[in-house]
């Protein structure tokens, strides 16, 4: 069975810092893909970032980036330039690529930025 | 991507009633999923949805408790059953193909007295 871990209960990180928010999971399977879900309070889940296992180049999409190691089954998001609508809480989450396969989430971290 | 709408988006209700959650796409899509997220927890699947066959529930989630319907491609319902206040959650719904990435209704914020 899949597991993802979010060690880091909650992080805060002044206006304009970056931050970098960890993930690490593990699993037998050799593809699978990775994600990164924030929800502010709205509790709306919303996509942030998304990288597939077989890809070596790390996922950016604007101030959002990943550093994925798979040999140590890492997946870490980091924000730059941080804004106030980046508080929320972040999940990172993974898929495999089989048939009965299920997206399993990490605990969550909140994240607080400071103005 | 696809709109995805969920109804009703918040509800008090007393123990021992039931309530139905209705989610929305605004395009066909092959898998619908419900997931349960209880105060300040990460989210578990309760079960997905399939079109024209019963639903696939996850380990500790019952039909007689979570019955699920599918009608058609576009349109899902989860009802919560006999409920009890261990029942309040934030109930979501979400679409995707299994492998790919599932994008989530806005939930349903549900407390039970």
């Amino acid at each position: 069975a899949q597991t993802v871990t979010q060690s880091q209960p909650e992080m805060s990180v002044q206006e304009a810092e970056t931050v970098t928010l960890s993930c690490t999971y593990d699993t037998s399977e050799n593809n699978y893909y990775l994600f990164w879900y924030k929800q502010p309070p709205s509790r709306q889940m919303i996509l942030v970032i998304r990288q597939e296992a077989y890809k070596q180049q790390n996922a950016t999409e604007n101030r959002f980036s990943v550093n994925f190691q798979k040999a140590a089954k890492s997946f870490s998001l980091k924000i730059s330039d941080s804004q106030l609508g980046d508080t929320a809480m972040y999940f990172c989450a993974f898929i495999g690529t089989g048939a009965n396969s299920k997206l399993t989430f990490g605990k969550g971290i909140t994240l607080s930025v400071r103005p | 991507s696809a709109v995805i709408s969920q109804k009703p988006s918040r509800d008090i209700c007393q123990r021992g009633t039931s309530l139905t959650i209705q989610c929305q796409v605004d395009s066909q899509v092959t898998m619908m999923f419900w997931y349960r997220q209880q105060p300040g927890q990460s989210l578990t699947l309760i079960a997905t949805a399939n079109q024209g066959s019963e639903a696939t529930y996850e380990s500790g989630f019952v039909i007689d408790k979570f019955p699920i319907s599918r009608p058609n491609l576009t349109f899902s319902t989860l009802t919560v059953s006999n409920m009890s206040p261990e029942d309040s959650s934030i109930y979501l719904c979400s679409f995707g193909g299994i492998t790919d990435t599932q994008y989530f209704g806005p939930g349903t914020r549900l407390t039970v007295l």
